[in-house]
């Protein structure tokens, strides 16, 4: 089946820096990708929609300015999040969709990133 | 808005046995639901889905109901195994966009 692949897996970083996170479409190309959030025993939050090319859609209550959002090719998207703190400290996952072995409009998701922010 | 509620875990039984993870939602409209799993180190994987009231999703064993008069999308399966042990969530979409609404997960834990 279609794989996408996030990296890194783990990172675990200081207060203040950024960090990066990619999720990659392996065997076919994303039109979007969708990030999402997930915190200890709660579901996965949608937080921002990214089509290649354009701008990403956040939604309400996701700080555009700390959560960058970059699709530059139809199979790479990155997360960067900005100025790290404690409370960013969370489980991020990545959802692509495209056209996969005649599957058009099937959502595909990542392994997910685990952040730590010391 | 949009939600999903879904037993919560952790879930643990024995091999063979029966299981049910209850899925309640609210939505506007008429949602398509959906199931994914989350096998240990992967992603998550798109198990069943329905898309209109009475129908049943199925896959692996696993079925579920979309049953609009209780607004409820249970997953079952006769008889477990192993390697069912997962993550399971129970997610909608509505309103013909292609956003994801997800339930909290119900990890499942399946010994010999």
């Amino acid at each position: 089946g279609a794989v996408v692949s996030q990296h890194p897996s783990r990172v675990i970083c200081k207060s203040g820096t950024s960090v990066k996170i990619e999720c990659r479409s392996l065997d076919f190309q994303a039109t979007t990708m969708f990030w999402y959030r997930q915190f200890p025993k709660q579901s996965l939050m949608l937080m921002a929609t990214s089509n290649e090319g354009s701008k990403a859609t956040y939604e309400q209550g996701v700080e555009k300015d700390k959560f960058l959002i970059n699709h530059a090719s139809l199979t790479l998207s990155t997360l960067t999040v900005t100025s790290a703190h404690p409370e960013d400290s969370s489980f991020y996952i990545c959802s692509a969709r495209g056209l996969a072995g005649g599957r058009t409009g099937e959502l595909f998701f990542g392994e997910g990133s685990r952040l730590t922010v010391l | 808005g949009d939600s999903v509620t879904q037993m919560e875990g952790p879930v643990t039984l024995s091999e063979e046995a029966f299981l049910t993870i209850n899925c309640t939602y609210t939505a506007t409209g008429y949602p398509s639901l959906f199931w994914y799993v989350q096998y240990p180190g992967e992603g998550l994987q798109l198990l069943l889905k329905a898309t209109k009231a009475d129908d049943k999703g199925s896959n692996k064993g696993f079925e579920a109901t979309y049953r609009k008069e209780t607004t409820s999308f249970h997953l079952e399966k006769g008889s477990v195994q192993v390697s069912d042990s997962a993550v399971y969530f129970c997610a909608l979409s509505s309103g013909g966009n292609e956003k994801l609404t997800f339930g909290t997960g119900t990890r499942l834990t399946i010994i010999p």
